[in-house]
């Protein structure tokens, strides 16, 4: 079975300019949350969906999006890239939206650098 | 929620066991303990999770103490392909999602 799976793996961009990471979870997964890490440090939290609709948010600007289409699949929008924004993007899915227990599923990354 | 420390690095050799320590003396009765690794370029991984009671899977065991302010992650047996960062995360029942990762513990697996 296929994991979760993100596009594109490595992309260069310029700052100013706008990105979409695109994201697809395990079959059967209904929730997707994305992180941001920076090279050295730990994942930080930026948003979870859950069945199309926002489940969380970290402290992030507002110039990170993001959206769950019926499929469960998602998109991470970055308007406006700052230098500081080069980071790789690491997209999470699971079955539920985990008020309990459960592990999450992540993804291989998508690796941003801003020029 | 509450806040973990682990060592920043350690080493351990191939075929011994690897005892990964964290601290987490805020720890409130309902948050449970989490232990995830990053190896290389990949994604972190899901190895394990407890609330009070040790815990033992196929790639590793959690011990918890008693008062819960701090737990080790066992590693049987290391092989050089756990050479990674291990996270311990606190996670709080309703944080959905959301883990909160620190720095991690760059473990590196010697022959």
């Amino acid at each position: 079975d296929a994991g979760v799976t993100q596009s594109p793996t490595h992309l260069i961009k310029t700052r100013g300019q706008h990105v979409t990471l695109r994201c697809s979870p395990i079959s059967g997964h209904k929730s997707v949350s994305w992180y941001q890490q920076v090279l050295g440090q730990g994942p930080q939290f930026i948003f979870q969906y859950y069945e199309k609709e926002e489940r969380g948010r970290g402290n992030f600007p507002d110039r990170f999006s993001a959206r769950q289409f019926p499929n469960y699949s998602s998109e991470l929008n970055v308007n406006a890239l700052l230098l500081g924004d080069s980071a790789l993007y690491l997209c999470a899915s699971s079955l539920e939206d985990q008020r309990n227990t459960g592990e999450l599923f992540f993804g291989e990354g998508s690796r941003l650098t801003v020029l | 929620d509450a806040k973990t420390t682990q060592p920043p690095s350690m080493d351990c050799a191939e075929g011994r066991a690897a005892n990964l320590p964290c601290n987490h003396s805020t720890i409130s009765g309902n948050e449970y303990v989490y232990w995830y690794r990053q190896i290389h370029s990949q994604g972190p991984q899901y190895i394990i999770h407890g609330l009070k009671n040790n815990e033992t899977n196929e790639m590793a065991s959690l011990i918890i103490t008693e008062d819960r302010k701090s737990s080790t992650l066992i590693l049987p047996h290391a092989t050089l392909r756990d050479t990674a960062v291990y996270y311990c995360i606190v996670r709080p029942p309703a944080a959905g999602n959301k883990l909160t990762f620190g720095g991690g513990t760059r473990v590196l697996v010697k022959p």
